[in-house]
C-alpha cells in the first residue's frame, strides 16, 4: 500500500536561513507527488506538484522540491525562509489503481521561524 | 471567483445530534472528497466522489454519510453514531487523475 512519512513532526529556522522538509513515500512506480501548505485554521493550498520529466519541481512562495526514485524521496526546500512560511508542510503521494485521484497524506510537519 | 465553500466556519452540536457539513464547488470538478483532521494525524479520508450520484468510503468512514446529488456539491453528515465527532472537517475537489486537489477553508465541529 502507498504510504507517505514525514520524519520530522515539528522543526525550527531562523529568518534568512535555508530549509529542507523530508518527504519519503512508498509506492511501486512513479508516483504523482505533491506538496501543500496549511496556516492554522485554514484549508491547504498546493505549493507544488510532481508527474513526470524534470525531478526539480519549482512551485510557488519560492519553494522547490526535488524528486529521488532512488531514495523514494522528495524533499522540499526553500533556500531564505521568511517569517510567513511558519506554516504546517504536508507531503502527498497521488493514489492510483481503483481509487484514482485519491491522495495519500502524511502527517505534517510544523515549521516555526525565529526572528 | 472559483472556489470551494464551506460553512459554517464554526459548529456545535450537542452529543446524539446528526449534523450536516455544507461543501460547494464552482470549479466543475468531478471529483470531490472529504477528510477529517486532528492534531498530529495528517489528513484522512472520509468519504470521496468521483462523479454525480456515485461515491465511495475511505479510511474512516464509520458514523459519517454523504450524498452527491449535483455535481457542485457534496455535504457530509456526522451522525451520532460518529464515537469522537471533535475535529477539524476539509474539503477539497479535483479535475480528476492525476490531479491535484483544492481545498476549502475548512469547518471546525465541536460536540460536547
Amino acid at each position: 500500500a502507498q504510504s507517505v512519512t514525514q520524519p520530522d513532526i515539528h522543526i525550527t529556522v531562523s529568518e534568512g536561513a535555508s530549509l529542507e522538509l523530508r518527504c519519503n513515500y512508498s509506492y511501486g512506480a512513479t508516483p504523482y507527488l505533491f506538496w501543500y501548505v496549511q496556516s492554522p485554521g485554514q484549508g491547504l493550498q498546493l505549493l507544488l506538484k510532481y508527474f513526470s520529466g524534470d525531478t526539480l519541481v519549482q512551485g510557488i512562495k519560492g519553494f522547490e522540491a526535488e524528486f529521488k526514485r532512488s531514495q523514494s524521496s522528495f524533499n522540499l526546500r526553500k533556500p531564505s525562509v521568511h517569517w510567513s512560511d511558519a506554516a504546517e508542510y504536508f507531503c502527498a503521494v497521488g493514489a492510483h489503481g481503483g481509487s484514482q485521484g485519491n491522495l495519500i497524506f502524511g502527517k505534517g510537519t510544523k515549521l516555526s521561524v525565529k526572528p | 471567483d472559483g472556489g470551494i465553500t464551506q460553512s459554517p466556519k464554526y459548529l456545535f452540536r450537542k452529543e446524539g445530534q446528526n449534523v450536516t457539513l455544507s461543501c460547494e464547488q464552482n470549479l466543475n470538478h468531478d471529483a470531490m472528497y472529504w477528510y477529517r483532521q486532528d492534531p498530529g494525524q495528517g489528513l484522512r479520508l472520509i468519504y470521496y466522489s468521483q462523479i454525480v450520484n456515485d461515491f465511495q468510503k475511505g479510511d474512516i468512514a464509520e458514523g459519517y454519510s454523504v450524498s452527491r446529488e449535483k455535481k457542485e456539491s457534496f455535504p457530509l453528515t456526522v451522525t451520532s453514531a460518529q464515537k469522537n465527532p471533535t475535529a477539524f472537517y476539509l474539503c477539497a475537489s479535483s479535475m480528476g487523475t492525476p490531479g491535484e486537489q483544492y481545498f476549502g477553508p475548512g469547518t471546525r465541529l465541536t460536540v460536547t
